[in-house]
């Protein structure tokens, strides 16, 4: 069965420290992979997507996440947060024809001044 | 400006009471889907749409109603049967199934459900 895990509920770091918001999914057959970014009482933004080709993929706001398909993880990275980057984050994964997302339990990044 | 409109922003509901959600697009999107959230559970499918007409449970459909009677609406009614759902609901769409693999969701920014 399809399966996304995100490791961390929170992740608190202070302003222009870097971060990882980690993601690892489980899937018998091949996948998308998406970062959605969530603020409060918002909806989802997509962040961005790795369908195929280079593994690392990057947002236009300084956010890049490597797909590693032999640990099949997707982690979010940052070199340096700002204030305004605190959200709740989530990973999604569509297995390839089943037109279906799961998505993770979400990350809460707390940008720290 | 292209997008998702969902109203109310925070709606409260009364025991027994069935409310409907609101939920518009004008992004000439097929697809449409109807998320709930609750905190430390992610986002779980409700009920989706591929077409006018046309819409198939996800994976907590019981207590909930949806109808596509027009391309751009995809109201969804919480019911009296639906034992704890004082939840946030998300409303997505994308240009089909496909699209939505390819180009991912575009979302509404949501209603509270609070019952009171």
């Amino acid at each position: 069965a399809q399966s996304v895990t995100q490791l961390d509920s929170q992740v608190p770091v202070f302003e222009e420290a870097p971060v990882e918001l980690r993601c690892n999914y489980s899937s018998s057959v091949s996948v998308y992979l998406f970062w959605y970014v969530q603020y409060p009482n918002q909806g989802l933004q997509l962040l961005l997507k790795y369908l195929s080709g280079s593994t690392l993929v990057e947002s236009i706001n300084g956010f890049e996440a490597e797909f590693n398909k032999s640990q099949t993880s997707f982690h979010l990275r940052k070199p340096s947060v700002h204030i305004s980057d605190t959200a709740e984050y989530f990973c999604a994964v569509s297995q390839r024809g089943t037109y279906k997302y799961i998505f993770g339990t979400g990350t809460r990044l707390k940008v720290l001044a | 400006d292209g997008g998702i409109t969902q109203s109310p922003k925070y709606l409260f509901r009364k025991e027994g009471q069935n409310v409907t959600l609101s939920c518009e697009q004008n992004l000439n999107h097929d697809a449409m889907y109807w998320y709930r959230q609750d905190p430390g559970q992610g986002l779980r499918l409700i009920y989706y749409s591929q077409i006018v007409n046309d819409f198939q449970k996800g994976d907590i459909a019981e207590g909930y109603s949806v109808s596509r009677e027009k391309k751009e609406s995809f109201p969804l009614t919480v019911t009296s049967a639906q034992k704890n759902p004082t939840a946030f609901y998300l409303c997505a769409s994308s240009i089909d199934q496909t699209g939505g693999e390819f180009y991912g969701y575009t979302f509404g920014s949501g209603t509270r459900l609070t019952v009171v």
